[in-house]
Order: structure tokens, then sequence, then C-alpha cells
């Protein structure tokens, strides 16, 4: 395990829904990131948050907001969702920022689909 | 943008050759050459990264060479094995965000 823990693993929901999805690292990171994953494609890094502190936001739509109430803790709020959304959403922490030790840690992601 | 191009898409093997899979990057000021690794239904995972001051670094069957004049880095995996088989991906960080910028990915399959 990489002591990086997202859940639900699958959802599926409407574009109406909203849902959350959660992450929670046991690595006593500072760094916490969220990325989108579809098919083929480079990751796509949406947010970045420094000692809770959001320092990325990579032109990601409103319909998607994150919350970091803590180190340990990352959330992504989705509402409204479009059909194009569905892809796999991956969380990972690092030590500081990415660059200083430059190794970032995982979770198995959360598989999402739109209907 | 910066970007970080990736070859191959799809790379097949028989067990027990070797594999090479390469990455091209833009930003000249990149300083940081990670390779991950991510099987089916997991995570990527780092497998071994090298910084620009030395141009080859090697783990036991993986090695990843850099050739800053040309912007290029790649992945050798020799003896392959069936473990081996997943998604590889190759980034370079930018110096001027610590962003990493992520190529598309390439799927190794190992035939028996």
């Amino acid at each position: 395990e990489t002591g990086v823990t997202q859940t639900p693993r699958h959802l599926v929901m409407g574009m109406t829904n909203k849902k959350s999805l959660k992450c929670e690292q046991h690595l006593g990171h500072n760094a916490m990131y969220w990325y989108k994953q579809s098919a083929k494609k480079p990751l796509e890094l949406m947010f970045v948050y420094n000692f809770k502190e959001q320092t990325e936001n990579n032109s990601v739509p409103s319909r998607f907001s994150p919350e970091c109430p803590n180190s340990s803790h990352l959330f992504l709020h989705l509402h409204t969702l479009q059909p194009e959304d569905s892809a796999l959403y991956l969380c990972a922490s690092s030590q500081a920022i990415a660059g200083l030790t430059g190794e970032l840690f995982f979770g198995e992601g959360s598989r999402l689909t739109v209907l | 943008g910066e970007n970080v191009e990736q070859h191959p898409s799809t790379l097949s093997v028989q067990e027990g050759d070797s594999a090479v899979i390469k990455c091209t990057y833009s930003d000249s000021a990149s300083n940081y050459f990670p390779w991950y690794k991510q099987e089916l239904g997991k995570g990527p995972q780092l497998i071994i990264d090298i910084r620009s001051n030395v141009g080859e670094k090697k783990d036991q069957r993986i090695a990843v060479t850099l050739n800053k004049t040309a912007k290029h880095f790649s992945l050798h995996i020799t003896e392959t094995q069936p473990e081996d088989s997943a998604v590889y991906f190759c980034a370079s960080l930018m110096d001027s965000n610590y962003q990493l910028i992520w190529g598309a990915g390439t799927k190794l399959i190992i035939k028996p």
C-alpha cells in the first residue's frame, strides 16, 4: 500500500447530482494533489495544496470544488458534472511541493462515470 | 505550453527481451525526470528518476538515460518479466513552478 487512501473507488452519478471524493494520506506529507486521468492522455493536474493552502488551480471548471481541512485529508466536491468529466481521479501526496523530494505517492483512484 | 512527448504508446516484447521507452521534453530548464509505473487498478508508482546533473542511473534491471542537449530521456528495462506489464509514464519537472509535466503513457505488454 502507498499510504494514500481514496474513497469511493467507483462512483456513478447523474449530471444533476452532488457527490464528493475523499482522500486521506498517512505519510505525514505536507502537499496533496488532485489529478484527472483519461485514457491515453497525460495526467492532468487539477489542484495542489501545500500546508492546507491551495497553491495551484489549473483552470479547472467551477463544478469541481476542492477542500483541504488539514494536511492529511483532501476532498473533491462534484456538482452538475458533464459526461466528459468521466475519468479516473487520482489523489497524490508528497513531502513538499514536487521538486524538492520529487516523489509523488498516489492513491488507487476513484473511477467516476457521469451519465 | 510545455509538453512531454512519449513513444511508443504501446510496446509488446517477448519475455526476457529488453524494452525501451523514449520521452522528449520542451522546457530546457527542466531538471528532474521521473518514471512512474501504473499497474492495473492501481495508482502510478515511482520506479526510477534522474536529475539533470547525471547522464545515466541504474537500479537492477531498470535504467534511465538523459541527453540534456537533445532534451531526450529514456527508460530501459532488461530481461523483462511478466510483472513488468503495466503502463509507464515519464515526466519532467518545470523549474518555474515545480509542476510535473507528464507524457501520455506507454502500455508495455510482456509476451510469455
